[in-house]
């Protein structure tokens, strides 16, 4: 059973970087796609961006000037960087595997694995 | 991007109701949609993908259908364990993107 755990500071300063860690366990990193999700409280979730296991990168453009999405196949785990952080960024950050599908046909990408999210907080 | 709109937002059913939630796309998305279910404090829970393929381990009284811009989460008998905040989400083009939710709470 593949698990995911999210780890990093709880609080961030505002103009300062986000960093956060997925650490994945009970599989292995390689084959598959990565992603950061984000969740504000009491709101929807926002893909944040994904990465291969390979390197390769894809953002969401309305973060792409401030996120950095790495990848540590030694270690199982990936991460994520979001520069110049502000209040609106305060969100439960969630780590997860978009898996490859196959369903009547055509491949499709669906979220099968998250983590149990970790809440950060731009706040001075 | 492609906008997901999730109706209702929220709705009040009772156990053993039969409950449908409507997710649109702003655009067509053939079958390239997910269904997920979140409950407060939890990551969400992949229910449904391609429009109507059931996650192993699901029950059954959850289904999906649609395709194009139009698709429906449906649950045939609610269970108390099912009241939840339920989300679409599209995989047809990146970035990918959610619905705003629907919440179904007990009446």
């Amino acid at each position: 059973q593949v698990q995911l755990q999210e780890s990093g500071p709880g609080l961030v300063k505002p103009s300062e970087t986000l960093s956060l860690t997925c650490t994945v366990s009970g599989g292995s990193i390689t084959g598959y796609y990565w992603s950061w999700i984000r969740q504000p409280p009491g709101k929807g979730l926002e893909c944040i961006g994904y990465i291969y296991y390979s390197g390769s990168t894809n953002y969401n453009p309305s973060l792409r000037s401030r996120v950095t999405i790495s990848v540590d196949t030694s270690k199982n785990q990936f991460s994520l960087k979001l520069t110049s952080v502000t209040a609106a960024d305060t969100a439960v950050y969630y780590c997860a595997r978009p898996r490859l599908g196959l369903a009547a046909g055509k491949d499709i990408y669906y979220f099968d694995y998250w983590g149990q999210g970790t809440l950060v907080t731009v706040s001075s | 991007d492609i906008q997901m709109t999730q109706s209702p937002s929220s709705l009040s059913a009772s156990v053993g109701d039969r409950v449908t939630i409507t997710c649109r796309a702003s655009q067509s998305i053939s079958t390239y949609l997910n269904w997920y279910q979140q409950k407060p404090g939890k990551a969400p829970k992949l229910l449904i993908y391609a429009a109507s393929s059931l996650q192993s381990g699901v029950p059954s009284r959850f289904s999906g259908s649609g395709s194009g811009t139009d698709f429906t989460l449906t649950i045939s008998s609610l269970q108390p364990e099912d009241f939840a905040t339920y989300y679409c989400q599209q995989s047809f083009s990146t970035p990918w993107t959610f619905g705003q939710g629907t919440k179904v709470e007990i009446k």
